[in-house]
């Protein structure tokens, strides 16, 4: 069964730390690793997309690992701002289906 | 259009009212997802067309759920005989639909049922 797991479920970090979140998965065949953002009131919206020879990529602030053979992912966010408060989602495609397989979140608090 | 449009972007109903929710994907995307959140909760999968077809149709928690697409384009979710568990935003995406493209999400509609 395709699935997606992420941790922590929630996390509070300050102003200007660091943080990283946490994805594991048992689609296959995998074909793509996305992380979405989704703030309050909205839908969600794509960061970056891991396919299976990239093993990090960075979009600004954000960055973003996977491992393939371990089935791992994660998402890094450096010297976090106010804006990042926010639900990050990990949504890997494949498994034979269009249908993308969505991880539940990891919700994220930047207190100042 | 510019992104993914919804409508209404809020429905207050009344328990065992039909509604209708719109959803106007981007121009050109083929490929077009109904998800569920209830709150606090993360995306629950309804329904996904392709063209005006719906090859996957698994997520739909009842018949009372329905959905179409007409002209490849627009899609209206309906929900018949409202419960108060189908409160709920229900959120509306489209992609090029050329694979495993990234998802455009419209920004919802919240729906809830008295």
């Amino acid at each position: 069964k395709n699935q997606v797991e992420q941790s922590p479920q929630s996390l509070i970090i300050l102003e200007g730390k660091n943080c990283t979140l946490q994805c594991n998965y048992t689609v296959s065949p995998f074909s793509n690793l996305r992380w979405y953002k989704q703030d309050t009131g909205r839908g969600p919206v794509s960061l970056t997309i891991m396919t299976f020879s990239e093993n990090t990529k960075s979009n600004g602030r954000y960055t973003a690992t996977l491992d393939a053979d371990t089935k791992q992912s994660s998402l890094h966010i450096t010297a976090s701002q106010l804006s990042d408060s926010a639900s990050y989602i990990c949504v890997v495609s494949g498994g034979g289906s269009y249908i993308p397989t969505f991880g539940r979140g990891t919700s994220l608090i930047v207190h100042p | 259009g510019a992104g993914v449009s919804q409508s209404p972007s809020n429905k207050v109903t009344e328990k065992g009212k039909d509604v209708e929710l719109r959803c106007d994907p981007i121009s050109g995307h083929t490929a077009l997802y109904w998800y569920r959140q209830s709150l606090g909760q993360g995306l629950e999968f309804l329904i996904y067309f392709q063209g005006n077809s719906a090859p996957d149709k698994s997520g739909l928690p009842s018949d009372r759920f329905s959905a179409e697409r007409t002209g490849g384009s627009v899609s209206t979710l309906t929900i018949q005989r409202t419960q108060q568990e189908d409160s709920a935003v229900y959120l509306c995406a489209s992609s090029s639909g050329q694979g495993y493209e990234k998802l455009f999400f419209g920004s919802g509609t919240q729906l809830s049922v008295l």
